[in-house]
């Protein structure tokens, strides 16, 4: 246990509904951040909130909302997705920005 | 080719041999880190090694990081099957305020 949890931990959805995923953290840490890992690609950083406020959007396409409401929970809203979207969703967090990232184990998302 | 590739991309052992994974890296870099990962789970941090460092030790682990060749290797001495995971390395560029950069990482098998 790496002091991380995701929920769900697995998501079907079609592409016309709304959900969200969950990422708690047990650490005090004050960084948060999401990530996608697709088949046969490198973890791709999505998000990243400090101290609640977000830092980072990598572009993300606006059908991902991020929600950091206080330093211990990161929530990832869903609307609208692709099949191309269907991924592992990870959190991870940090005590700062440069400090060893800590993940959770992931939701696995397959969008129908 | 991207920051941080691992090579090989995959690698099949027998129990009790060493296993060598290389990464390469294009930029700068404040520190590097190793991930390790089970099939669909989360990353688990194995070991972080600073620009300035040049070797590290962790249990079973030894990291090298070589900034002249921008490559760095993770050893696995003494290898058990529980081993068998995906491992992944992950620079830290200076100008990218810590966000991670993986490579699409190494697939290591240890047959009992």
């Amino acid at each position: 246990e790496t002091g991380v949890t995701q929920t769900p931990r697995h998501l079907v959805m079609g592409m016309t509904n709304k959900k969200s995923l969950k990422c708690e953290q047990h650490l005090g840490h004050n960084a948060m951040y999401w990530y996608k890992q697709s088949a046969k690609k490198p973890l791709e950083l999505m998000f990243v909130y400090n101290f609640k406020e977000q830092t980072e959007n990598n572009s993300v396409p606006s059908r991902f909302s991020p929600e950091c409401p206080n330093s211990s929970h990161l929530f990832l809203h869903l609307h609208t997705l692709q099949p191309e979207d269907s991924a592992l969703y990870l959190c991870a967090s940090s005590k700062g920005r440069q400090e060893t990232q800590y993940f959770g184990p992931g939701t696995r998302l397959l969008v129908l | 080719s991207q920051q941080g590739e691992e090579d090989p991309q995959a690698l099949s052992i027998q129990e009790g041999e060493n296993a060598t994974m290389n990464c390469s890296y294009k930029t700068s870099i404040n520190n590097l880190q190793w991930y390790r990962q089970n099939s669909g789970r989360g990353l688990v941090h194995l070991i972080l090694i600073r620009s300035n460092e040049r070797e590290k030790h962790s249990g079973r682990l030894r990291v090298t990081l070589d900034t002249s060749k921008k490559s760095s290797s993770l050893l696995i001495t003494a290898s058990r099957a529980a081993d068998t995971a995906s491992y992944f390395c992950a620079t830290d560029p200076p100008d990218q305020g810590g966000k991670l950069i993986f490579g699409q990482g190494t697939e290591l098998s240890v047959k009992p």
